[in-house]
């Protein structure tokens, strides 16, 4: 059973430039959640997707947006990079928007972006 | 505004002692709180979990404490093992939202 797959795992990207980041959550799961994990920092909520709709945001800016798809994967699209934009994005999956008590969210191993 | 805290970095433990991990939060609006555990290059796993209307849930050698009135948590683990070092996120939830807001983690060595 596979968990959640992030893709690519590593990611150099120039400032000013666009990226997009691929999430495909547990089997069986339906709602994908982004996360940017900074150097030293916790990870910080982008937002969450379901029925291929956007359901909550965090405080980020509309430099970043997303996508779900039918088959539950999910996009996540930064533009106009910026230096600070370097995190680990962390991709993660649950049955329905609201997490189960007993299992929380299942994370991916995340894509580690690099702005030069 | 860090409304998750956790104020020790680090924490290092001799194999088969207790673990304490701490966890203030000042938002008096979470009403469930999390534990997940990070090996390098893992994605955080879930540990366990505990609603605002309970003061402690147990799950094998995890502990978790919750002390509302002083909007403190914390998680035991007992006995401690060498697996058990990783880093150590306490996150937070209000009920019926998606968002959770993670502290900075908590690095712990259990050491053989």
């Amino acid at each position: 059973d596979a968990g959640v797959t992030q893709s690519p795992t590593h990611l150099i990207k120039t400032r000013g430039q666009q990226v997009t980041l691929r999430c495909s959550p547990k089997s069986g799961h339906d709602t994908v959640s982004w996360y940017q994990q900074a150097l030293g920092q916790g990870p910080q909520f982008i937002f969450q997707y379901y029925e291929e709709e956007e359901r909550q945001r965090g405080n980020f800016p509309d430099r970043f947006s997303g996508h779900q798809f039918p088959n539950y994967s999910s996009e996540l699209n930064v533009n106009a990079l910026l230096l600070g934009d370097s995190a680990l994005y962390l991709c993660a999956s649950s049955l329905a928007p609201v997490w189960d008590p007993n299992y929380g969210y299942t994370f991916g191993s995340g894509t580690r972006l690099t702005v030069v | 505004d860090q409304q998750v805290k956790q104020n020790s970095p680090s924490l290092s433990v001799q194999e088969g002692r207790i673990s304490i991990l701490n966890c203030d939060y000042t938002n008096s609006m979470f009403d469930y709180f999390l534990w997940y555990k990070k090996y390098p290059a893992e994605g955080p796993t879930f540990l366990i979990s505990i609603s605002s209307i309970k003061d402690k849930n147990e799950d094998g050698r995890f502990t978790v404490f919750l002390n509302k009135s002083a909007k403190h948590l914390s998680l035991h683990i007992v006995p401690s093992q060498p697996g058990d070092s990783a880093v150590y996120f306490c996150a937070a939830s209000v009920s019926g939202s998606e968002k959770l807001v993670f502290g900075k983690g908590m690095k712990l060595t259990v050491n053989p």
